[in-house]
């Protein structure tokens, strides 16, 4: 398909299990966003790609967090050692370049659930 | 502390009636944008306003951009059931690269 694709769309792990989560982007976009969403709440930024490059990593809650890109496509949220208050709706989107105006194109998200 | 604040948090009205979703702070942002997000969904882009006292339209909204870029309003016309769904809106501030999201308002319209 042409939109942001995420896998698996639901997760459901015990407690101090580690969790990676998927993200395939459009084909062609340079920008990549991962964003956490608690139930019927806003978004909470986390981390954005230009490229394979991640600038600015403080949006992630913990050092139990981390993500990577490579071949400036595919991405990977990785949470170790999950805890209960990380069971959210974690969503990627991607824009054609990095900006403040371009649309972003949201993939469906992957729930997570924390048992 | 929201940076964007959505009022009101949850919305329910009738097939027919006017409705105005509102997003307030006290900074200011290069550019906003509106989102509306389905249960199951991500977020799709319904406006960008990047100018103060910007006004768009899109067939029964109107997105509204304040003039000092502090705030911004949706107003919807002869609201129908499919426009149920949770409306973000989300801006840039200054040079950061991503977006800030609203904490969202939840719309109900009952047929």
């Amino acid at each position: 398909g042409a939109g942001v694709s995420q896998s698996p769309s639901n997760k459901v792990t015990e407690k101090g299990k580690d969790v990676e989560l998927r993200c395939d982007p459009i084909s062609g976009h340079t920008a990549l966003y991962w964003y956490r969403q608690s139930l019927g709440q806003g978004l909470e930024f986390l981390i954005y790609f230009q490229g394979n490059s991640a600038p600015d990593k403080s949006g992630l809650p913990s050092d139990r967090f981390s993500a990577e890109r490579t071949g400036g496509s595919v991405s990977t949220l990785t949470i170790q050692r999950t805890q209960q208050e990380d069971s959210a709706v974690y969503l990627c989107a991607s824009s054609r370049v990095l900006g403040g105006n371009q649309p972003q194109h949201f993939g469906d998200g992957t729930r997570l659930s924390i048992l | 502390t929201q940076l964007l604040e959505q009022s009101p948090q949850f919305l329910s009205i009738q097939e027919g009636e006017n409705l105005t979703v509102y997003c307030n702070s006290s900074s200011v942002f290069s550019s906003l944008q509106w989102y509306r997000q389905e249960p199951g969904e991500g977020p799709v882009l319904l406006v960008t306003v990047v100018t103060g006292g910007e006004v768009k339209k899109l067939k029964r909204l109107t997105f509204q951009f304040g003039d000092a870029r502090k705030d911004s309003s949706l107003h919807i016309t002869a609201a129908q059931p499919g426009d149920t769904g949770l409306y973000l809106c989300a801006g840039i501030r200054g040079s950061a690269r991503q977006l800030t999201f609203g904490s969202g308002t939840q719309l109900t319209v009952l047929p």
